[in-house]
């Protein structure tokens, strides 16, 4: 069975620009969460989407959006990029949720 | 909000000697996992513990999920290099569908 995987791997943006980042789960996943990974902050969680509907956000502000498909497939998108959004984007699936999540390699964001 | 506090940060240590790590919170979890994460991957699910005063074995690893439900720790016999890693301790409460994540212990095991 197939992991999940994150398109794509790395990224260099400057600031100001917005990007997208997607997430496709294991396949019957219907739950994928977002992870910003920091060495100062760890990982904090962003959202939770399951069946096309956000179920839950984190405490970050609204430049950072995200959207689930029919296909569990997930993007995340970051709007209006500031220095500080520079960290390793996880994306994980699960079952159900909260429960047992599989996660991706991530997306190394760097904002210039 | 929900905190998890995991102790000690950085762990160095030599091939062969015994460590524990904690995760402690003053909330409560349904569950509890702790998760390994090499450098340049994602985290990989090592266990989940239910219930409280549980106890689990994965081969030199063992996992305790405190009585209350609020603190776990993850104990090493015998440590090997191949050990290294972060190890991440996840609350998971209720039907909030997050998990809540300490900042991980960075273990390095030397040959």
């Amino acid at each position: 069975k197939a992991g999940v995987t994150q398109t794509p791997r790395y990224l260099i943006k400057t600031r100001g620009q917005q990007v997208t980042l997607s997430c496709s789960p294991i396949s019957g996943h219907r739950s994928v969460s977002w992870y910003q990974q920091t060495p100062g902050q760890g990982l904090q969680f962003l959202f939770e989407y399951f069946s096309e509907t956000q179920r839950n956000k984190g405490n970050f502000p609204g430049r950072f959006s995200g959207r689930q498909f029919s296909n569990s497939r997930s993007e995340m998108n970051v709007s209006t990029l500031e220095l500080g959004d520079s960290a390793l984007y996880l994306c994980a699936s699960s079952w159900t949720g909260a429960n047992e999540q599989f996660f991706g390699p991530g997306t190394r964001l760097t904002v210039l | 909000t929900q905190l998890l506090e995991q102790s000690p940060q950085f762990l160095s240590i030599q091939e062969g000697e015994n460590l524990t790590v904690y995760c402690n919170s003053s909330s409560v979890f349904s569950s509890l996992q702790w998760y390994r994460q090499e450098p340049g991957e994602g985290p990989v699910l090592l266990v989940t513990v239910v219930t409280g005063g549980e106890v689990k074995k994965l081969k030199r690893l063992t996992f305790q999920f405190g009585d209350a439900r609020k603190d776990s720790s993850l104990h090493i016999t015998a440590a090997q290099p191949g050990d290294t890693g972060l190890y991440l301790c996840a609350g998971a409460s209720g039907s909030n569908y997050k998990l809540t994540f300490g900042k991980g212990t960075l273990l390095t095991v030397n040959p």
